[in-house]
């Protein structure tokens, strides 16, 4: 089955310094991406998506994503982070495994943006 | 556009008691999913349906869990008898069609305790 680590539990960042997330990949084939990011209470929200073309992604609220296939790695990133950032974020690859498109997401990175 | 709508919000049983959960997805979708989300975990698929047919539901316990979408609209998730072990969020999410996976629009969830 494909799947995606997200290495840290608690990303914390100071207000406008540059944020990164982790998450590396796990599949056979070429890989899906996706993040999305979970407020408190909220439903998660699609942030962007890597399906092919150019390594850097870019989506939502200034959020980017850097594909590296030689590292298997998907990481999230934004220049400069505000307050409002300040939320659970996933990492999920699309899982063909069992003949379905499911997503398969990690377990998630909660960010803290210091003000 | 409405979102997803989803409730309760938050519901509190006793063990072996039943519930049942309510969702209403984004009009015109035709792909519905049902998530479960516990504490410091992903979202977990539990069951997929494409218009009121079951895509994948590989992953529901069926020997307590039941879920249907009668008229391709709206949905109900059913425990039955619950377990401490599914204390967790329930989420619901919807997207245009199954080719449009990666792009899911997500509720609020529903908060579940079972004491």
């Amino acid at each position: 089955a494909q799947s995606v680590a997200q290495p840290e539990d608690q990303v914390n960042v100071a207000e406008g310094n540059p944020l990164t997330v982790k998450c590396t990949y796990s599949v056979s084939g070429n890989p899906y991406l996706f993040w999305y990011v979970q407020y408190p209470n909220r439903g998660l929200q699609f942030l962007l998506k890597y399906i092919t073309g150019d390594n850097l992604v870019k989506g939502s609220y200034g959020f980017e994503a850097e594909f590296n296939k030689s590292q298997t790695s998907f990481h999230l990133k934004k220049p400069s982070a505000l307050v409002s950032d300040s939320a659970l974020y996933f990492c999920a690859v699309r899982d063909s495994s069992y003949g379905n498109n499911r997503l398969a997401f990690g377990k998630g990175n909660q960010v803290v943006v210091i003000p | 556009e409405a979102g997803v709508a989803q409730s309760p919000r938050y519901k509190i049983i006793e063990k072996r008691q039943s519930v049942a959960f309510w969702c209403n997805p984004i009009s015109g979708h035709a792909t519905l999913y049902w998530y479960q989300q516990i504490l410091g975990q992903g979202p977990k698929l539990l069951i997929q349906f494409q218009n009121n047919g079951v895509v994948d539901d590989s992953q529901l316990p069926k020997d307590r869990f039941s879920a249907e979408r009668l008229k391709g609209v709206d949905s109900t998730l059913k425990i039955q008898p619950a377990k401490l072990e599914d204390s967790a969020v329930y989420l619901c999410a919807s997207s245009l069609n199954r080719d449009r996976s990666y792009e899911q629009y997500f509720g609020p969830g529903t908060r579940l305790t079972v004491t």
